[in-house]
């Protein structure tokens, strides 16, 4: 089944712990994408990725990182997180080549309180 | 940049038509998308113009104008299974012309 799998669905940190949600797309996707959804704000775009090795900020990128060492792999890292980032997270992934109508796919989401 | 306005809620009754807009405002164009999402769970998609003119698939129809930078979602029909928040979408040129940038979405809340 095609499919994007994000981990953990729930996450519940401290402070300043590092975190790693973890992303995985079987459809061989060159586009991926993190975006987090807040009330009253939409999903919001934070890193995306053109390709392998290929990573480029969003619209808010500040206390995440990304890799992209695996075509089929994505990772969000929060090196120091803090209650700011408490949000929906989804992470999402398409074709791309000129294929305007390909639609983005998500996965489940990663719900994170940061207390 | 982009902005996209859609109603932040609307009301229907179970078995009519409801039509949600979406306007936007965009420095390139590659197309409007339309997602469904239930409370908790991820966005899935629903339609996608590019040209001016309806796109219809079964219960669900979704228009785009470029010139007047708006769209709708016309669900007809209506179930209860319909309650649900609707994204409008518009691709641009950022992100190699991949990147979505969402509306804050319209909840549909359908009535007996």
């Amino acid at each position: 089944e095609a499919q994007v799998t994000q981990n953990p669905r729930y996450l519940i940190t401290v402070t300043g712990k590092k975190l790693t949600v973890t992303c995985s797309q079987n459809m061989n996707h060159e586009y991926m994408s993190w975006y987090r959804q807040d009330p009253g704000l939409g999903l919001r775009q934070i890193y995306y990725s053109m390709n392998v090795e290929v990573t480029d900020k969003g619209d808010v990128p500040e206390g995440y990182k990304v890799s992209r060492k695996e075509k089929r792999n994505f990772p969000l890292i929060l090196e120091s997180p803090s209650p700011n980032q408490t949000s929906l997270y989804f992470c999402a992934s398409s074709r791309t080549g000129g294929s305007y109508n390909s639609p983005l796919h998500f996965g489940n989401g990663t719900r994170l309180t940061v207390t | 940049g982009q902005n996209i306005d859609q109603p932040t809620e609307m009301t229907a009754t179970e078995g009519a038509i409801v039509q949600i807009n979406c306007t936007y405002q965009t420095s390139g164009f590659n197309g409007l998308f339309w997602y469904q999402q239930h409370a908790g769970e991820a966005p899935t998609f629903l339609s996608y113009n590019v040209l001016d003119g309806l796109e219809e698939k079964g219960r669900f129809s979704s228009f785009l104008s470029r010139s007047k930078g708006y769209s709708y979602l016309l669900l007809k029909e209506l179930q209860m299974k319909d309650s649900a928040s609707y994204l409008c979408a518009v691709r641009g040129l950022a992100g190699g012309g991949n990147k979505l940038t969402f509306g804050t979405g319209t909840q549909l809340k359908v009535e007996l």
